[in-house]
């Protein structure tokens, strides 16, 4: 079953303009991660906060975390075509072995 | 670096047909991990690895067979193949499982007919 929900599931903007997209989970999380897809290519791993963590930055990207709501949410500031993809949130739980659960994506659609 | 590589890119198969999807890093990671991408379903996990000669079932395990015998390599075989199984195979690595991001291969898609 999937563990994480992304919203929207599509996203429209302009060159310059803010993206944001939201996450939210199940279970207790050790950590949550985001991942790009460009068309037919594999996920690339973009950022990853922690459960202990509220707000971390890399680049353009800013990406919170509210354990009390089960949430998330990941901001890509003066969007660019070139980021034009899928973005997927993926959780770590904590129990257990060590996996990831991927949500199924929000597609976001950059145009110049 | 190669990264993580996976082989074949593109396979049509018959129904019934047995094939070996392999993936290979050379980065010396201890977890990989399989998952299958459908459309509107996002990643799911078919089977992982901890460590060579670790393996475990993910959400989805049904139909197919891992191994580790070695800890570059983790070959995902499909035992008999079903229209089902129509889907883009992703294998991924990484240090120590989900603490820290995998790398994810380019993925094999699979064609049932």
């Amino acid at each position: 079953s999937q563990q994480g929900e992304e919203d929207p599931q599509a996203l429209s903007i302009q060159e310059g303009e803010n993206a944001t997209m939201n996450c939210s989970y199940k279970t207790s999380i050790n950590n949550l991660q985001w991942y790009r897809q460009n068309s037919g290519r594999g996920l690339v791993h973009l950022i990853l906060i922690r459960s202990n963590e509220r707000e971390k930055h890399s680049g353009r990207l800013r990406v919170t975390l509210d354990t009390s709501k089960k949430s998330s949410s990941l901001l890509i500031t003066a969007s660019r075509a070139a980021d034009t993809a899928s973005y997927f949130c993926a959780t770590e739980g904590n129990s257990g072995y060590s996996t990831l659960t991927f949500g199924k994506g929000t597609m976001l659609l950059v145009s110049p | 670096n190669a990264g993580v590589t996976q082989t074949p890119k593109f396979q049509v198969l018959k129904t019934g047909q047995s094939m070996t999807l392999q993936c290979a890093q050379d980065m010396n990671h201890e977890y990989m991990s399989w998952y299958r991408q459908d459309p509107g379903m996002g990643l799911r996990l078919i089977h992982y690895s901890v460590g060579a000669g670790i393996t475990d079932q993910g959400e989805v395990p049904n139909g197919y067979n891992v191994s580790r015998s070695t800890t570059e390599d983790f070959p995902l075989r499909l035992l008999s193949a079903a229209p089902s199984q129509t889907s883009v195979y992703f294998c991924a690595s990484s240090p120590q499982g989900g603490s820290y991001g995998y790398t994810f291969g380019s993925g094999t898609r699979l064609t049932v007919v």
